[in-house]
């Protein structure tokens, strides 16, 4: 399976800022899929990118794959408390492969 | 459609012990998965099965069995069991024929305790 770098690992933000997780790998990706996991919860599929420079949006969120399909992002505007949990991102292959994941916590 | 079970929810062993951590799916997948997922790691692929009678190695099989005896269900066994496999452990499952995207589905974990 392919493997991905998820950046940042944790980001503690204050109510209302913005927040960014990356997901960048070495190798071209066939397409991507996010998933969501709420403390003490199981992961929860967010979406799936497929074309070179993809953009899609749900809501606050707004997910992009890169042109040169080799990295991946997710951006909330405003974060709610809503908002915390572990944002995973999977290159999607014959065996699905997980980053790390970035942890977010939000004050409110 | 129940999605995909997991039974237990939590179990505690004792160092040796051998016991297999159960899983189901309703929605004809053909796929299944499992996960173990330690603080800090992530997620982190042990085993998986593209149908009934295949099964593979994920990045972390050592210490684990599987079979697949049929689509429904994906147990997972270990043998011997030691506390460094203290962990959550979510089992998946997804379709891998069809349109549009290939959600992958999670149960709710078992949270296994070694001592």
């Amino acid at each position: 399976g392919q493997q991905v770098m998820q950046i940042p690992q944790y980001q503690h933000v204050q109510e209302g800022e913005d927040f960014t997780t990356y997901c960048n790998s070495s190798t071209t990706l066939s397409n991507i899929q996010w998933y969501k996991q709420r403390p003490g919860g199981h992961p929860v599929f967010l979406i799936q990118l497929v074309k070179s420079g993809e953009v899609k949006k749900q809501k606050r969120l707004t997910f992009q794959f890169g042109e040169a399909k080799k990295n991946s992002s997710l951006h909330i505007t405003a974060t709610q408390t809503t908002d915390v949990g572990t944002y995973f991102c999977a290159p999607r292959g014959g065996k699905l492969i997980f980053g790390q994941g970035t942890t977010l916590q939000v004050k409110p | 459609n129940a999605g995909v079970t997991q039974t237990p929810k939590f179990q505690v062993l004792k160092t040796g012990q051998s016991m297999t951590l159960q899983c189901a799916q309703d929605m004809n997948h053909e796929y299944m998965s499992w996960y173990r997922q330690d603080p800090g790691m992530g997620l982190r692929l042990i085993h998986y099965s593209v149908g009934a009678g295949i099964t593979d190695q994920g990045e972390v099989p050592n210490g684990y069995n599987v079979s697949r005896s049929t689509t429904e269900d994906f147990p997972l066994r270990l043998l011997s069991a030691a506390p460094s496999q203290t962990s959550v452990y979510f089992c998946a499952s997804r379709r891998t024929r069809g349109q549009g995207p290939d959600t992958q589905y999670f149960g709710p974990g078992t949270r296994l305790t070694v001592l």
